[in-house]
């Protein structure tokens, strides 16, 4: 069982310079979520999806966008990354409002620097 | 909006004893979950528990079990007979009844487990 899948688990990145974080689930999960984990801060929400086609934002939003055209991806895009942008991100899916549970991916570690 | 806070940073416990880790939160919904998620170094983010509000019945898993005090907002976390395999980060986290992938996180807790 795949579950939730991240890629890539680590990059470095230039200030300026863009990128997407790849997330994918495989359980026909209609929600779907980005955190970032910061020392001392615990995870803050970026963004969510509650279906294809749908998203909105969370708590710390800015210098973030996403997009869900298929039940399975959920991709996070960084347009110009800043070093305030390091940190690990998270990706999680769940299902019904009965299936609570979130599933995580592994997580990706990124540096801009 | 709601909140939630983990006072202690750092918590240390001797093999095979009992420690309970620290969570409070802030809300005005009376519907919600809550849940202890284990972070190891491998960083995966591993449930531990979870609690409905509606529940009165305190949770248990294995070894793991909470002290669940809906009216003063409190959800701590009991780990008894301590192993080594239990140290990492533990973080609290909460999401509303209709808060769908909403989870809202505690800073953490720091686990040490020693010989």
């Amino acid at each position: 069982n795949a579950g939730v899948t991240q890629t890539p688990k680590f990059q470095v990145l230039k200030t300026g310079q863009s990128m997407t974080l790849q997330c994918a689930q495989d359980m026909n999960h209609e929600y779907m979520s980005w955190y970032r984990q910061d020392p001392g801060m615990g995870l803050r929400l970026i963004h969510y999806s509650v279906g294809a086609g749908i998203t909105d934002q969370g708590e710390v939003p800015n210098g973030y966008n996403v997009s869900r055209s298929t039940t399975e991806d959920f991709p996070l895009r960084l347009l110009s990354a800043a070093p305030s942008q390091t940190s690990v991100y998270f990706c999680a899916s769940s299902g019904t409002v009965i299936e609570f549970e979130a599933f995580f991916g592994q997580g990706t570690r990124l540096t801009v620097v | 909006a709601q909140t939630v806070t983990q006072s202690q940073p750092e918590m240390s416990v001797q093999e095979a004893e009992t420690v309970t880790l620290s969570c409070t939160y802030d809300t005005s919904e009376s519907d919600y979950y809550l849940f202890w998620y284990k972070q190891p170094p491998s960083r995966q983010m591993i449930l531990v528990i979870r609690q409905e509000a509606y529940k009165q019945q305190n949770a248990t898993e294995n070894r793991f079990s909470v002290n669940f005090q809906k009216a003063a907002k409190s959800f701590s976390l009991k780990i008894s007979d301590s192993q080594l395999g239990d140290a990492a980060m533990y973080f609290c986290a909460y999401r509303s009844y209709t808060g769908f992938q909403k989870l809202v996180f505690g800073t953490g807790t720091r686990l040490l487990v020693s010989p």
